[in-house]
């Protein structure tokens, strides 16, 4: 079946800008998501992308999808203390339910 | 709208005991899912309802566990007896048919099987 991977960890600098990856298993994905969890917290829908694009730009966020080689990054330009959470790749497979990734913890160094 | 209400959001048992855990979904909205979130396993989906009907509930672990959805305002997942490798955080998500992918979470219950 699908399987999405991520990194479990990535510690950046405040002001610096965060990637976060995503690989991907199912090629005939269709919407390719982004979520956030703060502590406490229940996840909440970032951003996403259509599987026909390969970018999408909003605010700091930037999505980026690589269809060929099944990866998706998440970018966050100048990174702020607020952007502290973990961070689930979600990929929407066949039957249109979301094969979630075990999610990124972002660390924010001062 | 409120968002998606889930109580109790701490729930503290015995092993043993009956758990009930309840969701109001994004009123509208004609999907709702059950998850379960532990640090060994991650995010879980335990079933989910499209207009109230169950339709696939695969990833509920055993018979101790039940949810039913009896109207589209409200549902509840139901552990009976608990037991404590069923602590976790569950969450209750709710989404529109359209935009199954875009689903709007709940707080969350902390369970904590002693």
């Amino acid at each position: 079946g699908e399987d999405v991977e991520q990194s479990l960890f990535l510690s950046v600098r405040e002001g610096d800008s965060s990637v976060i990856n995503c690989t991907y298993t199912d090629s005939s994905s269709t919407y390719l998501y982004w979520y956030k969890q703060e502590p406490g917290a229940g996840l909440q829908l970032l951003t996403y992308i259509f599987s026909n694009m390969d970018m999408k730009q909003d605010q700091r966020l930037t999505v980026l999808l690589n269809k060929k080689d099944k990866h998706l990054s998440l970018r966050i330009a100048d990174t702020q203390t607020g952007d502290s959470a973990i961070y689930f790749c979600a990929v929407e497979d066949s039957n249109y339910q979301l094969i979630w990734g075990a999610g990124t913890k972002l660390i924010i160094k001062p | 709208d409120a968002g998606v209400i889930q109580s109790p959001r701490h729930e503290v048992t015995e092993m043993g005991q009956e758990v009930t855990l309840r969701c109001k979904p994004i009123s509208g909205h004609d999907y709702l899912f059950w998850y379960r979130q532990t640090m060994m396993r991650g995010l879980e989906l335990l079933i989910y309802f499209n207009n109230n009907v169950p339709i696939d509930d695969s990833g509920m672990p055993e018979d101790r566990f039940s949810a039913k959805m009896p109207n589209a305002s409200f549902s509840t997942l139901k552990i009976q007896p608990s037991e404590p490798r069923d602590s976790a955080v569950y969450f209750c998500a709710s989404s529109l048919g359209t935009a199954t992918g875009e689903l709007f979470f709940g707080e969350g219950s902390r369970l904590t099987v002693l």
